[in-house]
């Protein structure tokens, strides 16, 4: 069964700091793989997505993340977080076309400013 | 483009009692989902449509959930009797095919008393 695993449950940081929440995934055939951000009171939202090609992908407000095939990884990086990122963030894994989204738990992400 | 709508927002229900929630997926979107999300955890698949046809209840408590999408556009789900642990956000959520970007709603607070 595919799961995803989000190795820190919370990260404190300070305003201009910078971010890597990890994110690993088991499944072993073709997979889609997303980051959702949900900030306080609002709905989930996609924050970046891969579904193929260039294996680092960029996404909204300076996000980015890093496909690393081998290792079953899909890192979410910012070089400088702001005191608005605060949010959980959501790693889910897609496997074979037409199945549904598998999340992790979610990492609590709070900014300092 | 009018995002996915969910109501009620919030239900505070005692236990045993049964409550309904629904959903309007995006405009043409053929693959709607229904998640579970309780505090502290990622959401879980409750079931997946494709148009009005069941793709995937894996994962529904069948004896007290159940879900319809009739006409293949809006859906309802439904927790009749529901208990303590039912408490959560059900999220609703769309494609426009199985393997598109999927778009969430804000989601229905539901807390058993």
């Amino acid at each position: 069964a595919q799961s995803v695993s989000q190795h820190n449950h919370h990260v404190i940081l300070s305003e201009a700091a910078s971010l890597e929440l990890g994110c690993n995934y088991s499944y072993g055939g073709t997979v889609n793989l997303f980051w959702y951000v949900q900030y306080p009171g609002q709905h989930l939202q996609l924050l970046l997505k891969y579904f193929s090609g260039d294996p680092l992908v960029k996404g909204i407000k300076g996000f980015e993340a890093e496909f690393i095939k081998s290792k079953f990884s899909f890192n979410l990086r910012k070089p400088s977080v702001q005191w608005s990122d605060t949010a959980e963030y959501f790693c889910a894994v897609r496997g074979q076309a037409g199945t549904a989204l598998i999340f992790g738990k979610g990492t609590t992400l709070s900014v300092s400013s | 483009e009018a995002g996915v709508a969910q109501s009620p927002r919030y239900k505070i229900i005692e236990k045993r009692q049964s409550v309904a929630f629904w959903c309007n997926p995006i405009s043409g979107h053929a693959t709607l989902y229904w998640y579970q999300q309780i505090l502290g955890q990622g959401p879980k698949l409750l079931i997946q449509f494709q148009n009005n046809g069941v793709v995937d209840d894996s994962q529904l408590p069948k004896d007290r959930f159940s879900a319809e999408r009739l006409k293949g556009v809006d859906s309802t789900l439904k927790i009749q009797p529901a208990k303590l642990e039912d408490s959560a956000v059900y999220l609703c959520a769309s494609s426009r095919d199985s393997g598109g970007t999927i778009y969430f709603g804000e989601g229905s607070w539901l807390t058993v008393v």
